[in-house]
């Protein structure tokens, strides 16, 4: 069925390292996708996001890639910090009422 | 502060007891959903308003779930006799008409005993 996942479950990073988080979709009928970051007991905060129509968008310290070929979701966060410990949600949005499909989520720590 | 807020913030109930959440969205958002979310899985869409009017509904959303937006702005959710399997964390979100970034609220976590 569709869906959108990832691939790493946990990922563990020094502080002031680079992090890519990946996710894989599989709706091809989707044209917006949305990283979001989730803190423990707090709802999810909206990262950054890509239309179909680009390949790249950078923010302040994020990067998303998307590569449409293989349905690739990535998200790059430099010089990661420790307030960036969290679990990372890629999210699909593609069919009616703007509704989004998220995936399992990353675990990301930062270790000091 | 100027985001989505959910009330309460946590509930603990017996089995068998209904349950009311309720939901303010950012000031002037058309649009608002509700999502649950069990502990290590994404969100998962409930249901969607725009305006006053309940647009679509997940399977998800058995007999027992109903949730309401009267007036456009505000949203209840109600889940009568709940189960154990209830328990969850329960996600509002809203955007406007001009985006398709959905504003989470901090979620209400229910706990069914």
């Amino acid at each position: 069925g569709e869906s959108v996942g990832l691939h790493l479950p946990t990922l563990s990073v020094q502080e002031g390292d680079n992090s890519i988080i990946n996710c894989a979709y599989s709706n091809s009928a989707s044209d917006y996708f949305i990283w979001y970051k989730q803190e423990s007991g707090k709802g999810p905060q909206f990262i950054i996001d890509i239309r179909s129509n680009m390949d790249k968008r950078q923010g302040q310290r994020v990067t998303v890639l998307l590569n449409k070929t293989v349905k690739h979701l990535s998200l790059q966060i430099a010089a990661t910090q420790p307030g960036d410990s969290a679990v990372y949600f890629c999210a699909e949005e593609g069919g009616s009422n703007y509704k989004l499909t998220f995936g399992k989520g990353t675990l990301l720590t930062v270790n000091p | 502060d100027t985001g989505v807020s959910q009330d309460p913030r946590h509930k603990i109930t017996k089995r068998g007891q209904n349950v009311t959440f309720r939901c303010d969205p950012i000031s002037e958002h058309n649009r608002l959903y509700w999502y649950r979310q069990t502990l290590g899985q994404g969100p998962e869409f409930l249901t969607y308003f725009q305006n006053e009017a309940q647009l679509e509904k997940s399977r998800l959303l058995s007999d027992r779930f109903s949730a309401e937006r009267p007036k456009g702005s505000f949203s209840t959710l109600e889940i009568q006799r709940t189960e154990q399997g209830d328990s969850a964390m329960y996600l509002c979100a809203s955007s406007p008409l001009t985006s398709r970034s959905l504003y989470f609220g901090p979620g209400t976590r229910l706990t069914v005993l």
